[in-house]
């Protein structure tokens, strides 16, 4: 069966500091992989998105950006972070069938 | 673009009442259209999903059914209990396939009490 991993669980960063978030998946191939974030517990918007190793694409311009270095690994990265970076970060898998499948979530406070 | 509107909540109910989360939907085509469970501090879950117009998506009790002539999905459940508590997620992927992800909903939080 397939699963998806994510960590740190949680983290906290200063302002300024550079961030690396990882997701991997287990059991499929070729996955289309994605970040959304969460803030204040609610509404996801939709940052990037991956159909395959080194393919991303970006839904809202900021601060961060993502790469997919292998097959099934897909990091999300800033060089310095802002306040307003701060949520619940979800990497979600899917394959032809449309449902995506999410991970536990990274909860980020940037201090 | 695509859209998804939900009730935001929240939604007080006791124990063992009925329960229905209206959702209703922006979109051209067909899309598929899912259910999401989120509780708190985790990812969220895939509940119930539904393909084509028609179709029941069932799953723990719950239900919905995809009407193409109201464009609405909306969520219901018998007999509700105190572990239902959650915020739930109604979400459409584009006829496309969904590659560029799903519209999501902004969540309907849930509260069952004893």
């Amino acid at each position: 069966s397939q699963t998806i991993h994510q960590w740190p669980a949680t983290l906290v960063q200063p302002v300024g500091s550079p961030l690396s978030l990882e997701c991997t998946v287990e059991g499929t191939s070729n996955p289309n992989l994605y970040w959304y974030r969460q803030a204040a517990g609610r509404g996801l918007q939709l940052l990037f998105y991956s159909v395959g190793i080194g393919q991303i694409s970006s839904e809202v311009p900021q601060n961060l950006s993502a790469s997919r270095p292998q097959d099934r690994q897909f990091i999300l990265s800033s060089k310095k972070l802002l306040l307003s970076d701060s949520g619940f970060y979800l990497c979600a898998w899917s394959l032809a069938a449309y449902e995506q499948y999410f991970g536990p979530g990274t909860r980020l406070t940037v201090t | 673009g695509d859209s998804v509107t939900q009730m935001e909540g929240p939604v007080t109910l006791s124990e063992e009442a009925f329960l229905t989360i209206n959702c209703t939907y922006t979109a051209t085509g067909y899309p598929s259209l899912f259910w999401y469970v989120q509780y708190p501090g985790e990812g969220l879950q895939l509940l119930l999903k539904a393909t084509k117009a028609d179709d029941k998506g069932s799953n723990k009790g719950f239900e919905a059914t995809y009407r193409k002539e109201t464009t609405s999905f909306h969520l219901e459940k018998g007999s509700v209990q105190v572990s239902d508590s959650a915020v739930y997620f109604c979400a459409l992927s584009g006829e496309g396939g969904g590659a560029d992800g799903l519209t999501f909903g902004k969540g309907t939080h849930l509260i069952i009490q004893p």
